[in-house]
């Protein structure tokens, strides 16, 4: 069974630094593509990031590129976000979902991960 | 950078045929991916590719997609479909999602 966990989430002042875990289970982690994708309160989703499979390709929305980064450590089945600079239109709930391939649909979502950029 | 476009809402009456439409510039290039949230949870791919089904997810489901709109049709629309529901997209290396539309089962 496919299952993805987010945790890392909490709350930050604006400028601040936070970063996200999504702990990886039941498939062959460094076969796919993962992604971020968030969901600001009452919003819509709105894709953040991914990253291909052995993580030499990674991709940003606009609004994030320069102050996020997406990694992974496939020894871990670990997919990272290091956020940076963080504003407080970056409130939202962080969901990592998996990719049958690059540029593909998630197939499996997290249950997201909470993060709150307020004084 | 790519738009897509949603009804904010759509109500259908218990029973019946509900259509989602997703509007984009020559969107039946691209393959479109839809995707249910209930309150409170993750989102669940319920059409992919345009028009087809995972696992688990009933034949009433169904989507189609052509030059610029896309659609999800739920027909015999139950209770537990009521929901938002998200159509994407890939362009440009970049994950473009439509603003919603919510789903009212009446």
């Amino acid at each position: 069974e496919v299952q993805l966990l987010e945790s890392g989430g909490g709350l930050v002042q604006p400028g601040g630094s936070l970063r996200l875990s999504c702990a990886a289970s039941g498939f062959t982690f460094s076969s796919y593509a993962m992604n971020w994708v968030r969901q600001a309160p009452g919003k819509g989703l709105d894709w953040v990031s991914a990253i291909s499979g052995s993580g030499g390709s990674a991709y940003y929305a606009g609004s994030v590129k320069g102050r996020f980064i997406i990694s992974r450590d496939n020894s871990k089945d670990t997919l990272y976000l290091q956020m940076n600079s963080l504003r407080a239109e970056d409130t939202a709930v962080y969901y990592c979902a998996k990719t049958i391939g690059s540029y593909s649909y998630f197939d499996y979502w997290g249950q997201g991960t909470l993060v709150t950029v307020s004084s | 950078s790519y738009e897509l476009t949603q009804p904010l809402s759509v109500s259908v009456a218990l029973g019946q045929t509900a259509r989602i439409t997703c509007g984009g510039n020559n969107i039946g290039s691209k393959n479109v991916h839809w995707y249910q949230q209930k309150p409170g949870q993750a989102p669940v791919l319920v059409i992919y590719r345009d028009s087809n089904r995972p696992s688990g997810i009933p034949e009433r489901f169904s989507g189609s997609n052509s030059r610029n709109t896309a659609t999800l049709t739920i027909s015999r629309a139950q209770a537990g479909d009521e929901a938002d529901y998200y159509c994407q997209v890939w362009d440009s290396s970049t994950g473009v999602f439509g603003g919603g539309t919510k789903l009212t089962v009446l």
